[in-house]
């Protein structure tokens, strides 16, 4: 079991509706990040959030729209997305920026 | 700017004999991390081992180990006495200097596939 919890594990959603990726750590870490990962390919960061303030947007179109309630927390809110947005989404966090990042389980994203 | 690079797209060994999974990178910058991870065909991406550019010792893990060589800008990962469960693609990673961002950049990634 992972130390990053991840919910849902799998999501299918139509292009007109809206939903969340939710993340969860309670590792005291600092620093949370969103990737997206198509098959065979390395993960692509999206998000960082550090301190509970966004610090990176990798240019992430505004369909996908992050949420950090609190420092254990980590949303990513879905809305209009497209069918080229069907991926896995993994979450991460670390102590800081130096440490290693540990990955949850992922959601595994179908966008009909 | 960093980059990171997998030659091997696919690999096979047999079970139980060593293998070693190629990475090279190039930076400017004379702080930097590398990093393993594993990630198995359910998605999870697991941390396996950290090597940081001071240090002088090669970093172990159980069967893990990092062959470290600085002046080749080389940081192979070796698997000992690899496991069934050993099957699963595997991506080298090096984190960026905080004043770029501080982000992981990833390689290709290389397709391990353990036979019995």
């Amino acid at each position: 079991d992972t130390e990053v919890t991840q919910t849902p594990k799998h999501l299918v959603m139509g292009m007109t509706n809206k939903k969340s990726l939710k993340c969860e750590q309670h590792m005291g870490h600092r620093a949370m990040y969103w990737y997206k990962q198509k098959a065979k390919k390395p993960p692509e960061l999206m998000f960082v959030y550090s301190y509970e303030k966004l610090s990176i947007n990798e240019s992430v179109p505004s369909r996908f729209s992050p949420e950090c309630p609190n420092s254990s927390l980590l949303n990513l809110h879905l809305h209009a997305l497209q069918p080229e947005d069907s991926a896995l989404y993994l979450c991460a966090s670390s102590q800081d920026w130096v440490q290693p990042q540990h990955f949850g389980d992922g959601t595994r994203l179908s966008i009909l | 700017a960093q980059k990171i690079t997998q030659t091997q797209p696919g690999m096979f060994v047999q079970e139980k004999e060593a293998v070693t999974l190629d990475c090279t990178y190039d930076t400017s910058d004379p702080s930097y991390g590398l990093f393993w991870y594993k990630q198995p065909s359910s998605g999870e991406m697991i941390f396996l081992i950290y090597q940081g550019s001071y240090d002088q010792q090669n970093a172990t893990e159980g069967r893990y180990s990092l062959n470290f060589q600085k002046a080749r800008k080389s940081a192979n990962l070796v698997i000992s006495a690899s496991q069934l469960g050993d099957s699963a693609m595997y991506f080298c990673a090096m984190r960026e200097p905080y004043n770029q961002g501080g982000k992981l950049i990833f390689g290709q990634g290389t397709e391990l596939s353990v036979k019995p």
